[in-house]
């Protein structure tokens, strides 16, 4: 079985601009959760889909959002990029909903905003 | 609220070692999750282990063990015979029975040398 894909793996922007990050969850697992990863605030949650729907979000501003499509593939974007956004983005699926489940991560995209 | 905390930022030890890595959580839930992750270089997060709040049973898996204390809030993780291969960050991460996200601690780097 495939695990979860990311793409792309690497991303350099500058300020102000704006970048789109993909995942590609497990077949058959619908929940998708993406995570943000930088030294200095660890690993936070960004926010989870299911069915299509953004369930819930973590306390990121809303130049951070996202998407889910049918086929339970997953989208994040980034507005207006500022430096503090240079982090590895995770993402995760699972089965179902809930943080109970075990979530499988992808190798992640590390965005570099310059 | 819950919060996960790793207090050892980085260990170093010499091959065939053994070595703990400590985690301590706080939650108000009476059933919760505590899962162990490892992430080596390479950035993707690997699923160790999950244990339930009812489950004190300690568990062993080859090399790999852990100790699940509710009275101590606490669940550690020993590496036996430590090998190079197992040098990678360690996160500790925790979620409620209806919760959505992994809250993760700090994470320990664990460094072995030959």
């Amino acid at each position: 079985k495939a695990g979860v894909t990311q793409t792309p793996r690497y991303l350099i922007k500058t300020r102000g601009q704006q970048v789109t990050l993909s995942c590609s969850p497990i077949s058959g697992h619908r929940s998708v959760s993406w995570y943000q990863q930088t030294p200095g605030q660890g690993l936070q949650f960004l926010f989870e889909y299911f069915s299509e729907t953004q369930r819930n979000k973590g306390n990121f501003p809303g130049r951070f959002s996202g998407r889910q499509f049918s086929n339970s593939r997953s989208e994040m974007n980034v507005s207006t990029l500022e430096l503090g956004d240079s982090a590895l983005y995770l993402c995760a699926s699972s089965l179902g909903r809930g943080g109970y489940n075990e979530q499988f991560f992808g190798p992640g995209t590390r965005l570099t905003v310059l | 609220a819950q919060k996960v905390t790793q207090a050892q930022t980085e260990i170093s030890v010499v091959e065939k070692e053994d070595v703990t890595l400590d985690c301590v959580y706080e939650t108000r839930d009476t059933t919760y999750y505590l899962f162990w992750y490892k992430q080596p270089p390479s950035g993707e997060l690997v699923f160790l282990i999950r244990r339930n709040s009812f489950d004190e049973q300690n568990e062993i898996s080859g090399r790999y063990s852990w100790n699940f204390q509710k009275s101590t809030s606490s669940f550690n993780f020993t590496i036996t015979a430590s090998q190079v291969v197992d040098s990678a960050v360690y996160f500790c991460a925790l979620s409620s029975a209806s919760g959505y996200a992994l809250n993760f601690g700090k994470g320990t780097s664990l460094l072995v040398t030959p």
